[in-house]
């Protein structure tokens, strides 16, 4: 099974700040790599696929990029609504999805 | 709009068989992968499988020997079925559509129904 590792799993940023997240694969999947978001008590909504897409209705400050075995998500200037739960997943062998990365306010 | 929409008991008992409906609306099932997700109170996503609507399936290995996806193309609807289930699986169930292109994107997701797995 392909592992994936999100770091950090936990984030304090403030509103305008540039934060980025790390994806990690424990071997290469190209570009098979799917990025969402998770507010509370709502379903994860994708934001990125195929590592640097940037998925139709997702604001511009949102950038994936990587290939291989490393992968990041960039928010360029956090918005209040940016403060949630990111996952990274692979699609390369089957499914897995990344434990999280929470993103709260400082 | 694509819609989705999860339905089946929110209560099943220990070494029972947890079974759920998703109900998909603006898209028809003969067309992409659709899956089944899950997530723990307070825990990650964990992928239990997906089914092409030609009937090809594929499934977590962790879960294989527990899991049965389908498709109703009449209903325009596909389910899961897992059996033995035990605590561990208490979690929010979400159905989701994969696109059928490149990396196969989850882009359309259920609200989640919540299932405890309790006596």
């Amino acid at each position: 099974d392909i592992q994936m590792t999100q770091s950090p799993s936990s984030l304090s940023a403030s509103v305008g700040d540039r934060v980025t997240i790390t994806c990690r694969a424990s071997q290469s999947i190209n570009s098979y790599l799917n990025w969402y978001q998770q507010n509370p008590g709502a379903a994860p909504k994708l934001l990125i696929y195929a590592a640097s897409t940037l998925q139709s209705g997702v604001p511009s400050r949102f950038s994936g990029s990587g290939s291989g075995t490393d992968f990041t998500l960039t928010i360029s200037s956090l918005q209040p609504e940016d403060f949630a739960t990111y996952y990274c997943q692979q699609s390369y062998s089957t499914v897995t999805f990344g434990q999280g990365t929470r993103l709260e306010i400082k | 709009q694509v819609r989705l929409l999860e339905s089946g008991p929110g209560l099943v008992k220990p070494s029972e068989t947890l079974s759920l409906t998703c109900s998909v609306s603006g898209a028809s099932v003969s067309s992409y992968y659709w899956s089944w997700i899950r997530q723990p109170p307070g825990k990650g996503l964990e992928w239990i499988g997906y089914i092409y609507y030609s009937g090809s399936t594929n499934y977590n290995p962790s879960l294989k020997s527990r899991v049965t996806i389908s498709v109703d193309t009449s209903k325009n609807q596909f389910s899961l079925k897992l059996s033995s289930v035990t605590a561990a699986d208490t979690a929010m169930y979400y159905c989701a559509r994969a696109s059928s292109y490149g990396t196969k994107p989850f882009d359309y997701w259920g609200q989640g129904t919540l299932v405890t797995v309790s006596s």
